[in-house]
């Protein structure tokens, strides 16, 4: 059945370091990939989104990449800062009768000062 | 201005007992969802309205039964409560096929 992996499940960065999170997906019909940031006792926002007629997107200090071919697509994050600790989410949306997310497992992001 | 609400936003009820969540949103989407976070923070599915009409349900005990009077509204009733069901149940809505904005959830403890 449709599955996303996500790895790794936690990541410890030294502020201002580079963060990389990392998704495979295994339906090649998934056309859109959000990622979600989710504070402790919070909702989970979106972050970054990108279609699948899209390689790479960037906002700021936020950018992720897809590789269709590989069925990967990943969350880069640059110049962290503490505030960005979190548990992040990545998801494949795939079509069943209307079109449904598959989240991944989250990644548990702490950002050391 | 919120723009998707839920009420409670926490619910503590014995095993066995009936509850309702609420959801309601104020943006004008036609799509919403119901999704559960267990407590290793998994968040799957469970529903998907669009114009009030059920179009994703996933393999979800029939204990649970959701409803939409309107498209801004989808609430989540839910029978004879087991310990199982303890989790955080977040309702989000979407515009298109595309982006979804997730409520603040509701934390449910079943005793």
């Amino acid at each position: 059945g449709e599955n996303v992996e996500q790895h790794p499940s936690t990541l410890s960065v030294q502020e201002g370091d580079s963060a990389v999170i990392k998704c495979t997906y295994s339906d090649s019909a998934s056309n859109y990939f959000p990622w979600y940031k989710q504070e402790l006792g919070k909702r989970p926002q979106l972050i970054i989104d990108i279609r699948s007629n899209v390689g790479e997107k960037k906002d700021q200090r936020i950018a992720v990449t897809l590789n269709k071919t590989a069925k990967h697509f990943s969350l880069h994050i640059t110049e962290t800062q503490p505030e960005d600790s979190a548990v992040y989410f990545c998801a494949a949306s795939i079509r069943q009768g209307t079109y449904k997310y598959i989240f991944g497992t989250g990644t548990r992001l702490k950002v050391l000062a | 201005d919120t723009a998707v609400s839920q009420t409670p936003k926490y619910l503590v009820t014995q095993m066995g007992n009936d509850k309702s969540i609420k959801c309601e949103q104020n943006l004008g989407h036609d799509t919403m969802y119901w999704y559960k976070q267990d407590s290793k923070k998994f968040l799957k599915i469970m529903f998907s309205y669009n114009n009030k009409e059920l179009i994703i349900n996933e393999t979800v005990p029939n204990r649970f039964s959701p409803k939409s009077p309107d498209k801004a509204h989808l609430n989540l009733h839910i029978n004879s409560l087991e310990l199982g069901d303890s989790a955080v149940y977040f309702c989000a809505s979407s515009p298109n096929l595309y982006e979804q904005f997730f409520g603040p959830g509701t934390r449910l403890t079943v005793l």
